[in-house]
């Protein structure tokens, strides 16, 4: 079958750094996305690493290791407002994206 | 400019009765896409148009659920006969064909009660 890996919930303290990994098993790949939700909200299209290596966005910087069917998002300088539950995703082709169950991050004062 | 559009936000309704959902993608987005998500879960893929046809109808959860878009625009989620388990928020995504990296868009939801 095909499977994400996120954890459930992840706790850090305001000013903080926090990274949320992902692990995947899927049929195909082509990229790792990253999303953000609000409770109540739509989700948000935060990155998307189709090769191996690092990109950053601002405050976020997203990871991918093709090898190790593995990602994460790095969280820097934690904001109260970064309270949310972040998603990976990966787009296995055929137009088809698997979301992970999502992660719930809770950023402490 | 206008994002993604759902309507209603939200639908409560008795088992047994038909609903519908309707999403407006954003302009020229030749890309639609239904998820549904439960309390607390992630995303589960129902369905993909690209223009009016759905070449993967595969995340359909039975043939009670159905969906058609019109017009390379608007698309309505039918569900008949619904059931408890049905209850949910669904989610519609629109995108630009194939972007580059595969960034959706996303609609607020209609969450969708079953009594």
């Amino acid at each position: 079958g095909q499977s994400l890996e996120q954890p459930s919930e992840v706790t850090a303290v305001e000013g903080a750094i926090v990274q949320i990994n992902c692990t995947y098993q899927t049929s195909g790949f082509y990229g790792l996305s990253w999303y953000q939700q609000h409770d109540g909200g739509a989700p948000t299209f935060l990155s998307y690493n189709a090769l191996d290596g690092l990109e950053e966005t601002g405050r976020f910087s997203s990871f991918l290791s093709r090898s190790d069917s593995y990602g994460y998002l790095l969280l820097q300088e934690l904001q109260m407002k970064d309270s949310a539950s972040y998603f990976c995703a990966v787009y296995t082709g055929g137009f088809k994206t698997i979301f992970g169950a999502g992660t719930r991050l809770f950023v402490k004062a | 400019g206008a994002g993604v559009s759902q309507s209603p936000s939200n639908k409560v309704t008795e088992k047994g009765k038909d609903v519908e959902l309707r999403c407006d993608p954003i302009s020229g987005h030749t890309a639609l896409y239904w998820y549904r998500q439960s309390l607390g879960q992630g995303l589960e893929f129902l369905i993909y148009f690209q223009g009016n046809s759905a070449p993967d109808k595969s995340g359909l959860p039975s043939d009670r659920f159905s969906a058609e878009r019109t017009g390379g625009s608007v698309s309505t989620l039918t569900i008949q006969r619904t059931q408890q388990e049905d209850s949910a928020v669904y989610l519609c995504a629109s995108s630009p064909s194939r972007g580059y990296n595969n960034e959706q868009f996303f609609g607020p939801g209609t969450r969708l009660t079953v009594l």
